[in-house]
C-alpha cells in the first residue's frame, strides 16, 4: 500500500501554546486528505475534510479557527491546533484519499497531550 | 441517523477461529471497510467489501450482505498479535466514512 507520513508521532506542549501536525503523502497525489480525532476507547471522529487548494469543509462542532487546516499541495496538508487546552490532548490520524473508492491511506497518528 | 454497531470487545484463543459482526444502518452505501487499529496506533486497511459475499485474503476473509445491512470479519488461527480492536467503516451516499466504535479482541493463549 501507498505510504503516509504523519509527524510528529507524539508531542507534549503547554495550555495556550500552537501545534502544528504534518501529512505528507510520499508516493502518490492525495486529491483528498481527512483528518480525525480520536479519544481513549472511542471510534474516530472525522473533524474535517480538506481538498487541495480549497477552504476544508469542517464537521458539525468542530472550531474552525482553533483546528486550522491547511492543504498547500497535493501531498501535504497540516493541521494546527492554536491555542491549545488539556481537552484538545487526544489522538490526531490524517487519512489521505488517492481519489479511487475505498482507496485511503491513514498516517501513523500523532498523540497530542496539553498540560 | 447513521448508525454502525459491533459487539465491545471479544475474548479468543490462540489458534482458534473469530468471528467479528458488524451491522449498519446509512444513507447510502458505497462500501464497508475493515480495520485494524492497535492500542495507540493508526488503525490499518484491512478489507473493502461492496458486493455481497465473502473476500478472503489469507487468514482475514469478510463477508457482507448489503440487504441484511450486515458483515463479519472472520480471523482464523489467531495469534497473540492479532489482540487489537477491530473497526467496521461504511461509506455512504456522499462518500463519508461512517465508523463503528470498534471491536477489542483479546487473544488468551
Amino acid at each position: 500500500g501507498a505510504v503516509v507520513s504523519q509527524h510528529p508521532s507524539w508531542v507534549i506542549c503547554k495550555s495556550g501554546t500552537s501545534v502544528k501536525i504534518e501529512c505528507r503523502s510520499l508516493d502518490f497525489q492525495a486529491t483528498t486528505m481527512f483528518w480525525y480525532r480520536q479519544f481513549p476507547k472511542q471510534s474516530l471522529m472525522l473533524m474535517a475534510t480538506s481538498n487541495e487548494g480549497s477552504k476544508a469543509t469542517y464537521e458539525q462542532g468542530v472550531e474552525k479557527d482553533k483546528f486550522l487546516i491547511n492543504h498547500a499541495s497535493l501531498t501535504l496538508s497540516t493541521l494546527t491546533v492554536t491555542s491549545a487546552h488539556p481537552e484538545d490532548s487526544s489522538f490526531y490520524i490524517c487519512s489521505a484519499a488517492t481519489g479511487r473508492i475505498g482507496e485511503a491511506f491513514f498516517g501513523q497518528g500523532t498523540r497530542l497531550t496539553v498540560v | 441517523g447513521q448508525n454502525i454497531d459491533q459487539p465491545t470487545e471479544m475474548t479468543a484463543t490462540e489458534g482458534a477461529i473469530v468471528q467479528i459482526n458488524c451491522t449498519y444502518q446509512t444513507s447510502g452505501f458505497n462500501g464497508l471497510f475493515w480495520y485494524q487499529q492497535h492500542a495507540g496506533e493508526a488503525p490499518t486497511f484491512l478489507s473493502y467489501n461492496v458486493l455481497d459475499g465473502l473476500e478472503e485474503k489469507g487468514r482475514f476473509s469478510s463477508f457482507l450482505s448489503r440487504s441484511k445491512g450486515y458483515s463479519y470479519l472472520l480471523l482464523k488461527e489467531l495469534q497473540m498479535k492479532d489482540s487489537a480492536s477491530y473497526l467496521c467503516a461504511v461509506m455512504d451516499s456522499n462518500y463519508q466514512l461512517i465508523w463503528g466504535a470498534g471491536t477489542k479482541l483479546i487473544i488468551k493463549p
